[in-house]
């Protein structure tokens, strides 16, 4: 079973600044099967970015994510207010599909 | 539009018996990996299995297999989350989701609105 570990726990940044969000895997991710995910209080996840790089649909375009085999980035070049929220990884490569423990992005 | 909609709040004892739902609609079900997420009060997201509605053919994590019991119903685009005994422990949202494109490797696209369970005596 892959481990995913991501990091810090807690990002502090102000609206307009770069955020960068780490998750490591504890073995290389199969074709860089690795998706990330926002998720607002009291809100299902939401699907940023898959195959390690690919925006999803109508996902701006400050949400990038790069990396393979065991390290890969979530960065949000300008943070909006809305962006203020907890962010999950996800590799989807092997069975099971695990999500990182999720990294809080807080004003 | 392409949609899940999840089965309502429940409120159950422990040793009690459960199935959760989650109904598709706006795509061809049948088609579409559908997975179950848990998430404890206060805490991250939990992949727990997944079905392929057209045949069944269903993965668990290790660490639901033999707790859970996750089956579909294509004939009426249904995906189902089981338990024989609920647990004190079993108190967390759970979610259902489908993959973005056909094939048992995927990222999660769609999400249902999440069922809220919890077992209290």
């Amino acid at each position: 079973e892959i481990v995913l570990t991501q990091s810090p726990g807690t990002l502090s940044l102000s609206p307009g600044e770069r955020a960068t969000l780490s998750c490591r895997a504890s073995q290389s991710v199969s074709s860089s099967f690795l998706a990330w995910y926002q998720q607002k209080p009291g809100q299902a996840p939401r699907l940023l970015i898959y195959g390690a790089s690919n925006r999803a649909t109508d996902i701006p375009d400050r949400f990038s994510g790069s990396g393979s085999g065991t390290d890969f980035t979530l960065t949000i070049s300008r943070l909006e207010p809305e962006d203020f929220e907890v962010y999950y990884c996800q590799q989807y490569g092997s069975s099971p599909h695990s999500f990182g423990q999720g990294t809080k992005l807080e004003i | 539009e392409v949609q899940l909609v999840q089965s309502g709040t429940e409120v159950k004892k422990p040793g009690e018996s459960l199935k959760i739902s989650c109904k598709g609609s706006g795509y061809n079900f049948s088609s579409f990996w559908i997975g179950w997420v848990r998430q404890m009060p206060g805490k991250g997201l939990e992949w727990m299995g997944i079905i392929y509605p057209g045949d069944s053919d269903t993965r668990y994590s290790p660490s639901f297999q033999g707790q859970v019991t996750i089956s579909a119903d294509k004939s009426i685009n249904t995906a189902y989350l089981q338990w024989s005994s609920l647990k004190a422990s079993d108190t967390a949202m759970y979610y259902c989701s489908r993959h973005l494109w056909f094939g048992e490797f995927g990222p999660f696209d769609i999400w249902g609105q999440g069922t809220m369970v919890t077992v209290s005596s």
